[in-house]
């Protein structure tokens, strides 16, 4: 299995607090991501980065920011949480955006209420 | 506008059965289109790759196809199994710089 690791894996919070989910890799891949899944979207981007420093946004980006300080660390913040904001996050990874397979984490639960 | 459209949304098969999950796809230029399985709680694991000159990979019991002219792909799975429920999403990439193509995905029930 490919070394990702996101936490926390389960969090319920309120609407208007700060929230920071952290994806962590051993991998060393350039490629990071952010998706969010909720029914009948499916994965939908958020935001990626393709080094440090280097980040861009997804579809769906409004709310939320990243960072990438470092390679083998993506955060993703939102400054303040609303309900629309609940949803189940993962992060994936890649060595080649284009042709590479993304290796994705377990998933974080985030409740907003 | 670039899209990945899944179907059936669901089904339900019996154990042992066979089944067929399609996915059309509009993105252009086509790089490749691949295979997730996502069991229920886990994040989606790559099942098979296909490239544009590929049309048919096989993968233990799966087998997915590719059509790039029609643009369309399926994944066929055989002798079905309990541990086959899961959804399976679809993934196109194009030879740019844009990010993956989505699609939601058709949730598959094995019942026994």
């Amino acid at each position: 299995d490919a070394g990702i690791t996101q936490s926390p894996r389960h969090k319920v919070t309120e609407t208007g607090t700060p929230v920071t989910l952290r994806c962590h890799q051993t991998e060393n891949h350039r490629y990071m991501y952010w998706y969010r899944q909720d029914p009948g979207h499916g994965l939908r981007l958020i935001h990626y980065s393709y080094g440090v420093k280097d980040t861009d946004k997804g579809e769906v980006s409004d709310g939320y920011s990243v960072s990438r300080s470092k390679t083998e660390d993506f955060l993703l913040t939102l400054e303040s949480a609303t309900s629309s904001q609940t949803s189940v996050y993962f992060c994936a990874i890649t060595p080649d955006r284009n042709t590479g397979e993304l290796f994705f984490g377990e998933g974080s639960r985030l409740t907003v209420l | 506008k670039n899209q990945v459209e899944q179907s059936p949304q669901s089904l339900i098969i019996l154990e042992g059965k066979n089944c067929t999950l399609q996915c059309n796809y509009t993105v252009s230029p086509f790089s490749n289109l691949r295979w997730y399985k996502q069991d229920t709680g886990r994040g989606p694991v790559s099942l098979t790759i296909m490239t544009f000159s590929e049309n048919t990979k096989s993968n233990g019991r799966y087998t997915a196809t590719l059509d790039a002219d029609t643009k369309q792909s399926s994944l066929h799975i055989t002798a079905s199994q309990l541990s086959d429920s899961a959804s399976y999403i679809c993934v196109v990439s194009d030879s740019g710089n844009t990010p993956l193509v989505f699609g939601k995905g058709t949730r598959l029930s094995v019942i026994a």
